[in-house]
């Protein structure tokens, strides 16, 4: 059964810690996402990546960076949390460049920053 | 600006009846079209996809149409179950960049018994 599994379910976090998400996907997938979720606004994408070592800016990359070191492990990196920041992160992986492949998501993580 | 619309942040349908979507796009560079279901407390799950080579496509009791020239798109649900009360995503994508998929807003569907 394919698998993302994030680290976290629930995360609260102080304004200014510089915060980890840690997602792991077992399908061997090429691409992985960050997207964020809040009420009226969808899913809008925060970074992803291609390849190892590879990353793109997605619509809402300020304030983030992310880190892939292994092609399987993708690390979203709030460098100094902020009240704004609060929201479910989710992320997805899929297959590279691939019209008819559907991305697979975890389960999110639901940050809070107090 | 949002270049996938879904207009209706939610929908209450019988139990039995039939359930209809709808998604509006912006940008007619988009060719790839897909539909995601979110249960609470869980990660969206792919439900439908439709290529715009075709204005139809169906996968039991879910069909997808897609009209290019109106930029519109719909999920009907024939007939709709209690099970299927979620948040349904429309997504979207385009041949210069299928990688990066551009999601609406969503619409929060109650089916009721």
């Amino acid at each position: 059964d394919v698998k993302v599994t994030q680290s976290s379910r629930y995360l609260v976090k102080r304004t200014g810690e510089k915060v980890f998400l840690e997602c792991v996907q077992d399908m061997d997938h090429e691409n992985m996402f960050w997207y964020r979720q809040d009420p009226g606004l969808g899913l809008r994408l925060i970074y992803f990546s291609y390849d190892v070592k590879m990353k793109e800016k997605g619509d809402i990359p300020e304030g983030y960076s992310v880190s892939r070191e292994k092609k399987e492990r993708f690390s979203l990196i709030l460098e100094s949390a902020s009240t704004n920041q609060t929201s479910m992160y989710l992320c997805a992986s899929s297959l590279l460049r691939a019209q008819n492949t559907e991305a697979f998501f975890g389960q999110g993580t639901r940050l809070t920053v107090v | 600006d949002q270049q996938v619309k879904q207009n209706s942040p939610s929908l209450s349908v019988q139990e039995g009846r039939i359930s209809i979507l709808n998604c509006d796009y912006t940008n007619s560079m988009f060719d790839y079209f897909l539909w995601y279901k979110k249960y609470p407390a869980e990660g969206p799950t792919f439900l439908i996809s439709i290529s715009s080579i075709k204005d139809k496509n169906e996968d039991g009791r879910f069909t997808v149409f897609l009209n290019k020239s109106a930029k519109h798109l719909s999920l009907h649900i024939v007939p709709s179950q209690p099970g299927d009360s979620a948040v349904y995503f429309c997504a979207a994508s385009m041949k210069t960049s299928y990688d990066k998929v551009i999601f609406g807003p969503g619409t929060s569907l109650s089916v009721i018994p």
